[in-house]
């Protein structure tokens, strides 16, 4: 039971390059998030999905787009990366409704700009 | 916009008890939970309360919510140095089922 699958685990980025952060998720679920996670800020979000072929903007949507290519996929990229962009970013996904609203995550994946 | 507020750090002695505190914002919160991350490692739900419950325990876990306030929080008896890790809240929007994640609460643990 996989869970919420995402890759890759590490990457460095040089600033201006672009990158894909891939995240599936074998449990049927509808809602799908990513987010970023720095020191002192905690978690962030960045983008969610409700629902297959819905995105919605999060709290700091600036320089990522994402892309809910089937139930299962969330994925993240990043056009030019930035070292602002350096993070830990989580996937996760959920049921919409209660009361399975447990959220579940992935490993995560820590990306450095230099 | 909803909003879930908590402190950044806490520590306790060995053996004590934590309490972890969180405030929220949305009045609409249905459910409230406490998720914890470890090192290196992604969240994982601890525990979750019902919005019409004030009080839920599980083993070494205590959960009080003061619905009026919107004030939540988390009790660890007998604290281990395995507790130590970040605690987050999290409640889901009433009005668009979002989860919503406090900042977390870094527990340290002093022998």
């Amino acid at each position: 039971n996989a869970g919420v699958t995402q890759t890759p685990k590490f990457q460095v980025l040089k600033t201006g390059q672009s990158m894909t952060l891939q995240c599936a998720q074998d449990m049927n679920h509808n809602s799908m998030y990513w987010y970023r996670q720095d020191p002192g800020m905690g978690l962030r979000l960045i983008y969610y999905s409700a629902s297959e072929g819905t995105t919605d903007k999060g709290e700091v949507p600036n320089g990522y787009n994402v892309s809910r290519l089937n139930k299962r996929e969330f994925s993240l990229r990043l056009e030019s990366a930035a070292p602002s962009q350096t993070s830990v970013y989580f996937c996760a996904s959920s049921e919409a409704l209660p009361p399975s609203t447990e959220a579940f995550f992935g490993q995560g994946t820590r990306l450095t700009v230099v | 916009g909803e909003d879930v507020e908590q402190s950044l750090f806490l520590s306790v002695r060995e053996g004590d008890s934590s309490v972890i505190n969180c405030t929220y914002t949305d009045s609409s919160s249905t459910y409230l939970y406490w998720y914890k991350q470890e090192p290196g490692a992604g969240l994982q739900l601890l525990t979750y309360i019902f919005s019409n419950m004030d009080m839920k325990q599980d083993q070494r876990l205590t959960v009080l919510l003061n619905k009026k306030d919107k004030h939540l929080s988390l009790r660890i008896a007998d604290t281990q140095t395995g507790d130590s890790a970040i605690y987050f809240c999290a409640e889901i929007s009433g009005r668009d089922d979002k989860i919503i994640f406090g900042k977390g609460t870094r527990l340290h643990i002093l022998p």
